[in-house]
């Protein structure tokens, strides 16, 4: 079993509608959630934080970790093309490495 | 733009040959991340770098190594490459005094294809 498993997709969705990204983990010592966006040939650039268990929003996005059932979320409300791109989840555990685990990413179109 | 830059970005080699990725790091940071992503792996952690020591360790092949320079300006070298080498390496920075859950900054990142 990985350690951070995510639906690879690809999601395709008409604009406006509200998408739902999730992944779920096995180690529990993560204790810092991260959402990624990566755009064809670019870098990951970080879109949310999360320290713990919560929620936390960003104008449009919605970030949301559930650490009792090691699931974390990620909402886009009114979704719009420019936010076609691959989504990764990314984690690090608690003391000690600083590594990110990523989930594979979940590629997601927003048709006009 | 991340501010971290990395070159070249694309590299095209053979088999068996010997390549050199560059990264320069955010100004200010002191913690440099190497990753590989490819598409089977998705993205995963090859090694990281502290004010020119290394920290930490994940999958790398005992056929890459990296380093980090006084000018914190780091480099990873991949030898007698292989085929299933081909993959996007990206380098990431962030600024390493926190002890913990620091946000990574990464670059653009180089395409490599091993033919």
């Amino acid at each position: 079993q990985k350690e951070v498993e995510q639906d690879p997709g690809p999601l395709s969705v008409p604009e406006g509608a509200i998408v739902s990204l999730n992944c779920t983990y096995s180690n529990s010592a993560f204790q810092y959630f991260m959402w990624y966006r990566q755009y064809s040939r670019k870098g990951p650039e970080l879109l949310m934080y999360t320290y713990s268990s919560g929620n936390k929003e960003d104008g449009r996005f919605t970030a949301q970790v559930d650490k009792s059932s090691k699931y974390i979320s990620l909402f886009i409300r009114d979704s719009q093309p420019s936010d076609s791109a691959t989504y990764l989840c990314a984690m690090i555990p608690q003391g000690g490495s600083e590594k990110l685990v990523f989930g594979k990413g979940t590629k997601l179109t927003v048709n006009p | 733009d991340s501010g971290v830059t990395q070159t070249p970005k694309h590299l095209i080699t053979a088999t068996g040959q010997r390549v050199t990725l560059r990264c320069s790091p955010r100004s200010g940071d002191l913690s440099v991340y190497w990753y590989q992503q490819s598409l089977d792996q998705g993205l995963q952690f090859l090694i990281q770098y502290y004010n020119g020591e290394e920290r930490a360790k994940g999958n790398i092949l005992e056929r890459f190594s990296a380093q980090q320079f006084p000018d914190l300006h780091s480099e990873l070298n991949l030898s007698s490459l292989e085929l299933g080498d081909s993959a996007l390496y990206f380098c990431a920075s962030s600024v390493g005094r926190t002890g913990g859950g620091e946000t990574q900054y990464f670059g653009p990142g180089t395409r490599l294809l091993v033919l």
